[in-house]
């Protein structure tokens, strides 16, 4: 149990349209970091988010946005969505005293 | 840039036997490294990591890996594998202990003989 939930657990949207994947993290985890991990690849970070603010990013383009909520929460939004953002999306957390991270389960996005 | 190879795209290994995954990575400074292991339909689970000290570093599940800088690698070891142990393996490497803005290797999937 990691403590990090993200949620849906599986969606499928059409080329163009725009989707909101969500995280929730532990109490005290002020980091959390966004993954794309394409079907048969290892994970490629999208970007890191520390205290609502963005403070690093992967080769990922600008339509790929983020928020962070007070409450450790956090979106990862896509716009213009293309066949090729079909992946499992993968949010991480860390924070407190151990500063250990935590991957949720993931969001598994079909585009058609 | 940093970059992680996994050469090893699948491997088969018998139940009982040892298992040695190879990671190579490419990184200017001193790297941290690091083992994940992932589950169908779970994320990605932390097994060991290193940053500096003691180039073997023991890890959960009884897994260890031994840092080589002159070969630039990180290899993942077993003595003896579980049928449990079946999963997809990643090497990563970061910039800082925490598993910062991780690049990851392609995987190795692991299956496991009875």
């Amino acid at each position: 149990e990691t403590g990090v939930t993200q949620s849906p657990t599986h969606l499928i949207k059409t080329r163009g349209q725009q989707v909101t994947l969500r995280c929730s993290s532990q109490s005290g985890h002020n980091t959390v970091s966004w993954y794309q991990q394409a079907l048969g690849q290892g994970p490629q970070f999208i970007f890191q988010y520390y205290r609502e603010e963005e403070n690093g990013r992967g080769n990922f383009p600008p339509r790929f946005s983020g928020l962070q909520f007070p409450n450790y929460s956090s979106e990862l939004n896509v716009n213009a969505l293309e066949l090729d953002d079909s992946a499992l999306y993968l949010c991480a957390s860390r924070g407190g005293l151990a500063d250990t991270q935590y991957f949720g389960p993931g969001t598994r996005l079909t585009v058609l | 840039a940093q970059s992680v190879t996994q050469p090893d795209i699948h491997i088969t290994v018998s139940e009982g036997a040892s298992l040695e995954l190879r990671c190579n990575y490419s990184y200017g400074a001193t790297p941290y490294l690091f083992w994940y292991v992932q589950s169908p339909g779970q994320g990605l689970q932390l097994l060991l990591k290193y940053f500096s000290g003691d180039t073997l570093v023991q890890g959960i599940k009884g897994f260890e890996a031994e840092f080589k800088r002159s070969q630039s690698s990180f290899n993942l070891r077993k003595p003896s594998v579980h049928w449990s142990d079946a999963a997809e393996y990643f090497c990563a490497v970061g910039d800082n202990n925490a598993g910062n803005m991780l690049t990851f290797g392609g995987g190795t999937r692991l299956m496991v003989k009875p």
